[in-house]
């Protein structure tokens, strides 16, 4: 249902680096600015990423996001136990009236 | 400090409407500066945004539950409302409300915890 679509998930073992792509369309991604979105089970989805490649205060410089066309990607380096999490883009379509849409979502998994 | 706490029951009947209210602390739901939000995620599944409202009233409805949602600001109590009606099984989810930021850059920057509801008979 998801207009923005990522894999279900990735993987790597601990101090390696994950990327983690969010694929849409000229209606949200190619006009609009992308942000990231990292959530632990049980709790609330945390900003991680807005305007393309700004991290919020407090947020690792691990994690960084970039934007190409109609497609985003967020990396984390220097994976640790921690970053397991599910990770979730999002931007504005602005089909029909507008409305903010989330990606599909990937869980990063720490082997 | 910002914080937003959703409220309301957490069983509902299929068929009928579901009400959620979110009580906003640190910030004002009269600040022009943001847009206040509903974001709902079913068990096990991803994160859809129901809409938004600003503090006129305007919303921006997912053309996905337009003709069944109704979000209202309550600058009083500094509040926002969740209406859903015709509820079904298919509606059972944790219903986050988040502040969004306007502009260029929309994004949501603070969110409650979420209350789950479920929609059963």
């Amino acid at each position: 249902q998801s207009v923005l679509t990522q894999a279900p998930s990735v993987s790597a073992a601990p101090g390696q680096k994950v990327t983690i792509s969010c694929s849409g369309s000229s209606f949200n991604i190619g006009n609009n600015y992308v942000s990231w979105y990292q959530q632990f089970p049980g709790t609330a989805p945390k900003l991680l990423i807005s305007e393309n490649n700004k991290r919020p205060s407090g947020i690792p410089d691990r994690f960084s996001g970039s934007k190409s066309g109609t497609s985003a990607t967020l990396g984390i380096t220097g994976l640790q136990t921690g970053d397991e999490a599910d990770y979730y883009c999002g931007t504005w379509d602005s089909r029909l009236s507008g409305n903010y849409v989330f990606g599909t979502g990937t869980k990063v998994i720490v082997l | 400090q910002l914080q937003l706490q959703e409220s309301g029951p957490g069983l509902v009947k299929p068929s009928e409407t579901l009400s959620l209210t979110c009580t906003v602390s640190g910030d004002s739901v009269n600040n022009d500066n943001y847009y206040w939000g509903w974001i709902r995620q079913p068990p096990g599944k991803g994160l859809e945004c129901i809409g938004s409202v600003d503090l006129t009233g305007y919303t921006y409805y997912n053309p996905s539950l337009k003709s069944r949602v109704t979000m209202s600001v309550d600058t009083s109590k500094n509040q926002i409302s969740l209406e859903l009606k015709s509820v079904t099984a298919a509606d059972t989810a944790v219903y986050f409300c988040a502040r969004r930021t306007g502009g260029a850059a929309p994004k949501f920057d603070h969110w409650g915890r979420g209350t789950l509801v479920t929609v059963s008979s």
